[in-house]
């Protein structure tokens, strides 16, 4: 079993449809919480980062942590084509900790 | 800006010559990474450095070699490329606190 699992879609929808992404993890221990952005043949770029449980708001993105659940998710509301990319979750037991990466899930918003 | 550059953005090489790619950031952050990420998967983790400290993945290959001659430069040595080591490769650093800044990536192709 893959430490974190992540839906690799494609998932298509209609511009400014919400967009649901979610991530399922197996280690208990994780307690930074982050969503990647990554645009094809480039880096990923951080869009949020979360620490612990509850839920962070930064204009159209939402990202929450259900620790009990060990899932995360991030929410895109009016989502724009300007938003089709891939996106990755990742998460780390400490400050200092690795990384782990989701598959990440590929974006498609149609105009 | 501060940022974190790849050089080159694509590199094309042939199967068993030696290939160097570059990374260097503004940043003065004290830990660098480099991943590997092939497509659809998610960046997979090949070492870190902390400081001068060299940080080796047990399942990364001995092909792959890495030197960090001052925080701002760092380079990803692979000895001996083969087909499977055509990827994206990504280099980010980070502190201890917030999430990761990456590179925009070398796309290393074998031939």
């Amino acid at each position: 079993q893959k430490e974190v699992e992540q839906d690799p879609g494609p998932l298509s929808v209609p511009e400014g449809a919400i967009v649901s992404l979610n991530c399922t993890y197996s280690n208990s221990a994780f307690q930074y919480f982050m969503w990647y952005r990554q645009y094809s043949r480039k880096g990923p770029e951080l869009l949020m980062y979360t620490y612990s449980s509850g839920n962070k708001e930064d204009g159209r993105f939402t990202a929450q942590v259900d620790k009990s659940s060990k899932y995360i998710s991030l929410f895109i509301r009016d989502s724009q084509p300007s938003d089709s990319a891939t996106y990755l979750c990742a998460m780390r037991e400490n400050q200092g900790g690795k990384l782990i990466f989701g598959q990440g899930t590929e974006l498609s918003v149609k105009p | 800006d501060a940022m974190v550059i790849q050089n080159p953005r694509y590199q094309v090489t042939q199967f068993g010559k030696p290939v160097t790619l570059s990374c260097s950031q503004t940043l003065n952050h004290n830990v660098m990474y480099w991943y590997q990420q092939k497509s659809s998967q998610a960046p997979k983790l090949l070492f870190h450095y902390y400081d001068k400290d060299f940080n080796n993945e047990a399942d990364t290959p001995d092909n792959f070699q890495s030197r960090r001659p001052n925080t701002s430069f760092c380079f990803l040595d692979i000895r001996s490329p083969g087909l499977g080591d055509a990827a994206m490769y990504l280099c980010a650093t980070s502190t201890t606190d917030r999430g990761y800044t990456f590179g925009s990536g070398t796309r290393l192709t074998v031939v």
